[in-house]
């Protein structure tokens, strides 16, 4: 079956503009999770869901920053305010379950300009 | 060695030749951590994971390590192919139960086999 799928792939957008991220997670599994990696980096956790809620946003940096997943399945990652620090590659991973092994997809790669 | 910048650690190694890749994680309540590989333009791939209670665990020509008391991990790859090149990340979790939640990584060693 597909793997997890991120789109788009690529995107660049200007300081201060509004971006959305999206996730489609592995058919049937639960849990999600959003990373992100600055070049150089190991990934950095953002935000995990189980179901259709956040069981864990301690790694939202700001509030600029917020995710959903309305139906348990695709994930949004919604950015608002665009910084150049934003600039790095989001990854989305999601498992079976909670504690099951999770899978990522490619990533978008987010250039702030 | 450390990484300065940008530069990641970086270990060469002969194809055919046993490989070891350190990590020292930060957080002495970590109860499980996995090894990722990733290569070029791709997500992290899961390798093998140990829980805190363990201190060896073996898979398909990987090996993980666990010393607690130094706060240490390691994974050694034997017999390393071509296909074995790419940056290597340790991840700790508070998670004992293990999957993908709040996962710390480290820095990476990129791993490079020789022809």
């Amino acid at each position: 079956g597909a793997g997890v799928s991120q789109t788009p792939s690529n995107k660049v957008t200007e300081k201060g503009k509004y971006v959305e991220l999206r996730c489609d997670p592995i058919s049937g599994h639960t849990a999600l999770y959003w990373y992100r990696q600055s070049l150089g980096q190991g990934p950095e956790f953002l935000i995990y869901f189980q179901g259709t809620g956040a069981a864990d946003d301690s790694g939202l940096p700001n509030d600029r920053f917020f995710a959903v997943r309305p139906e348990g399945s695709v994930s949004t990652l919604k950015i608002q305010r665009t910084e150049r620090g934003d600039s790095a590659v989001y990854l989305c991973a999601s498992s079976r379950g909670r504690n099951t092994e999770a899978f990522f997809g490619q990533g978008t790669r987010l250039t702030v300009v | 060695g450390e990484s300065v910048g940008l530069h990641l650690p970086t270990l060469s190694v002969q194809e055919g030749d046993n490989s070891i890749i350190n990590c020292a994680y930060s957080n002495s309540a970590s109860d499980y951590f996995i090894w990722y590989k990733q290569e070029s333009g791709k997500g992290p791939q899961f390798i093998i994971d140990i829980r805190s209670n363990m201190d060896k665990r073996q898979g398909q020509r990987v090996t993980v390590l666990l010393n607690k008391t130094v706060k240490h991990l390691s994974l050694q790859i034997a017999a390393t192919q071509p296909g074995d090149s790419a940056v290597y990340f340790c991840a700790e979790s508070l998670n004992s139960g293990g999957g993908a939640d709040g996962l710390t990584f480290g820095k990476g060693t990129h791993l490079i086999i020789q022809p």
